[in-house]
């Protein structure tokens, strides 16, 4: 089945631990990306990548680190969590960055900093 | 940048017509997506228009005016399992990044 994989799908964690959020998708799309949803600011976009070992900021990156080492992978990193960071948060990819592109979502990963 | 404005939270009658208005400002523009986000799940693709006009998928209608920088989603014959979150998002001229609007709740009532 085609889809987008996200782990853990729930973490709570206290300030300053270092913790990682892996993505992973089985459509071999080139493009990746991360947002956070938190209330009545919608998705903002964290990081995206267009290729392996090409990675970009997008909005909000202040706080994140990402990789992409491989195409199917694309983890999150929160080297020094806040409590400003918690949120939900969503990875998505796509075939490429053409006209016509729509985003897989994966299925989100609700994370609590204490 | 982008600024996307949709309506926060609309209510509809199962069976009945709502229609949730998108309006945005971009220095430039690839198309613009509707999805539709249950309560706690991932956003799902609906619809997807570039070019001005209707396009029509089941239930579900999205339109586009460039020139107004205004699309709507129109979601015919109401049903429960309606009850969602609509996202406006913005596609710009350059990459693969969407601006998301802040999104519409819809309730349906029955």
């Amino acid at each position: 089945e085609a889809q987008v994989t996200q782990n853990p799908r729930y973490l709570i964690t206290v300030t300053g631990k270092k913790l990682t959020v892996t993505c992973s998708q089985n459509m071999n799309h080139e493009y990746m990306s991360w947002y956070r949803q938190d209330p009545g600011l919608g998705l903002r976009q964290i990081y995206y990548s267009m290729n392996v070992e090409v990675t970009d900021k997008g909005d909000v990156p202040e706080g994140y680190k990402v990789s992409r080492k491989e195409k199917r992978n694309f983890p999150l990193i929160l080297e020094s969590p806040s409590p400003n960071q918690t949120s939900l948060y969503f990875c998505a990819s796509s075939l490429s960055v053409g006209l016509y592109n729509e985003q897989f979502f994966g299925p989100g990963t609700r994370l609590t900093v204490l | 940048g982008q600024n996307i404005d949709q309506p926060t939270e609309m209510t509809a009658t199962e069976g009945a017509i709502v229609q949730i208005n998108c309006t945005y400002q971009t220095s430039g523009f690839n198309g613009l997506f509707w999805y539709q986000q249950h309560a706690g799940e991932a956003p799902t693709f609906l619809s997807y228009n570039v070019l001005d006009g209707l396009e029509e998928k089941g239930r579900f209608s999205s339109f586009l005016s460039r020139s107004k920088g205004y699309s709507y989603l129109l979601l015919k014959e109401l049903q429960m399992k309606d009850s969602a979150s609509y996202l406006c998002a913005v596609k710009e001229a350059a990459g693969n990044k969407l601006t998301f609007g802040g999104g519409t709740r819809v309730l349906v009532k029955p």
